[in-house]
């Protein structure tokens, strides 16, 4: 079947701008993370979503970050006014059910976001 | 403290040998699953393998097995008969049943393999 996917692969913008970042998630997975990988770093989380339950927001980075997931399916990462730090890979990450601790993620390809 | 350590930045493995990537974890959750994921360089995260706490032997998924020592809170990967292929970047992760919303994944380890 279809896996996670993420659109744009690439984005490349301007200082201050806001983007938008999409996610696929898998059919019928309920949980969606997304991570931020810096080149050559390890995966930083950024937010978690279950279901109809509140968000887990813990990880982002700062108020110019959000995001939202509609219909339980389809996501969307925002960053506003962005900052050249804000270049990085963001991954995007499904699983199928949230209370177990055996289950994986399977992660989409990734969105290359560059901030001139 | 650091959920999950691998100690090895950058490994290097003649194709057709075997390669252990190492991997320590720390938590107190008496329930939790070890991931690994590899990540080539066109940068998709793939699922290779998982061990639960609970398993009694280690997993195995063709040429990949997870050398698992519980008391001493390693959780090894072990790829034999290296390709060329298998050069990439390669993360272990945690998920505890207590806060199963939460992965906490490793710095990395950069495998080469070499012809």
């Amino acid at each position: 079947g279809a896996g996670v996917s993420q659109s744009p692969s690439n984005k490349v913008t301007e200082k201050g701008k806001d983007v938008e970042l999409r996610c696929d998630p898998i059919s019928g997975h309920t949980a969606l993370y997304w991570y931020r990988q810096s080149l050559g770093q390890g995966l930083e989380f950024l937010i978690y979503f279950q279901g109809n339950s509140a968000p887990d927001k813990s990880g982002l980075p700062s108020d110019r970050f959000s995001a939202e997931r509609t219909g339980g399916s389809v996501s969307t990462l925002t960053i506003q006014r962005t900052q050249q730090e804000d270049s990085a890979v963001y991954l995007c990450a499904s699983s199928p059910s949230r209370d177990s601790s055996s289950v994986a993620q399977y992660f989409g390809p990734g969105t290359r976001l560059l901030v001139l | 403290a650091q959920k999950i350590t691998q100690t090895q930045p950058g490994m290097f493995v003649q194709e057709k040998e075997a390669v252990t990537l190492d991997c320590t974890y720390d938590t107190s959750d008496p329930s939790y699953g070890l991931f690994w994921y590899k990540q080539p360089s066109s940068g998709e995260m793939i699922f290779l393998i998982y061990q639960g706490s609970y398993d009694q032997q280690n997993a195995t998924e063709g040429r990949y097995s997870l050398n698992f020592q519980k008391a001493r809170k390693s959780a090894n990967l072990v790829i034999s008969a290296s390709q060329l292929g298998d050069s990439a970047m390669y993360f272990c992760a945690m998920r505890e049943h207590s806060n199963f919303n939460k992965f906490y994944f490793g710095s990395g380890t950069k495998l080469n393999v070499k012809p």
